[in-house]
């Protein structure tokens, strides 16, 4: 069974691009998460989401960020028009059920030149 | 707002020696999680601790909950060279009638080195 997928693995942008970031989900959890990891701090919620449906997204910023998980296909985070303070590793976990234990994936490093 | 507060942020460990890693947080919460992250990677689980005196061995790790102090523990024993990198303990966020949001609060990071 293989594990959370994210790609690419690592991503350069410069200012003003946009960054796509893509998660495969575990076979079988519906249940994706996106945590942001700033350089030596803890990760930070950003959103919960299950399929078509976003649960919570009390941690994303409210302007040029959004994050979707179609019927089909990975989860994708977007980030429009990138800055500097962008630049982060991005963690993407699911589960199985909602209380179970979160799983994550090898990240998205984001650099934003 | 959750806090979690982990500490000590840095321990250098001497090999074979024990140490503890201690974990508060401020808000009632009945699932915690301890992480390990070495240095560009992902995160690792190690444990799941899911109710008050909840102990859990894996190795020369061993974790334990106090619900009611809100204080989880970390214990290392016997240091080897391969305990070293960061661990994060998260804690679930439920609502006053006990629903989980899915959402995890971590804690700001113990990094661990062990020397020689």
């Amino acid at each position: 069974n293989a594990g959370v997928m994210q790609n690419p693995r690592h991503l350069v942008r410069r200012r003003g691009q946009e960054a796509r970031l893509r998660c495969s989900p575990m076979k079988g959890h519906s249940h994706v998460y996106w945590y942001r990891q700033l350089p030596e701090e803890g990760l930070k919620f950003m959103v919960y989401l299950q399929k078509e449906n976003i649960i919570d997204e009390s941690g994303m910023p409210k302007e040029r960020f959004s994050a979707e998980f179609p019927k089909e296909g990975p989860s994708i985070l977007r980030i429009q028009q990138v800055v500097r303070g962008d630049s982060a590793a991005y963690f993407c976990a699911s589960s199985l059920l909602l209380t179970d234990t979160q799983y994550f994936g090898p990240g998205t490093r984001l650099t934003v030149l | 707002e959750l806090k979690v507060e982990q500490n000590p942020l840095f321990l250098s460990m001497q090999e074979g020696k024990n140490y503890t890693i201690y974990c508060n947080y401020s808000t009632t919460s009945d699932r915690l999680y301890w992480y390990r992250q070495d240095p560009g990677k992902s995160l690792e689980s190690l444990f799941v601790l899911l109710s008050n005196g909840a102990v859990k061995q894996e190795g020369r790790l061993m974790a334990s909950l106090d619900t009611k102090a809100r204080l989880s523990t970390l214990h290392i024993t016997a240091a080897v060279h391969d305990l070293s990198a960061t661990y994060f303990c998260a804690v679930d966020t439920r609502d006053a009638g006990g629903t989980s949001y899915g959402k995890l609060t971590f804690g700001q990071g113990t990094i661990l080195t062990v020397h020689p």
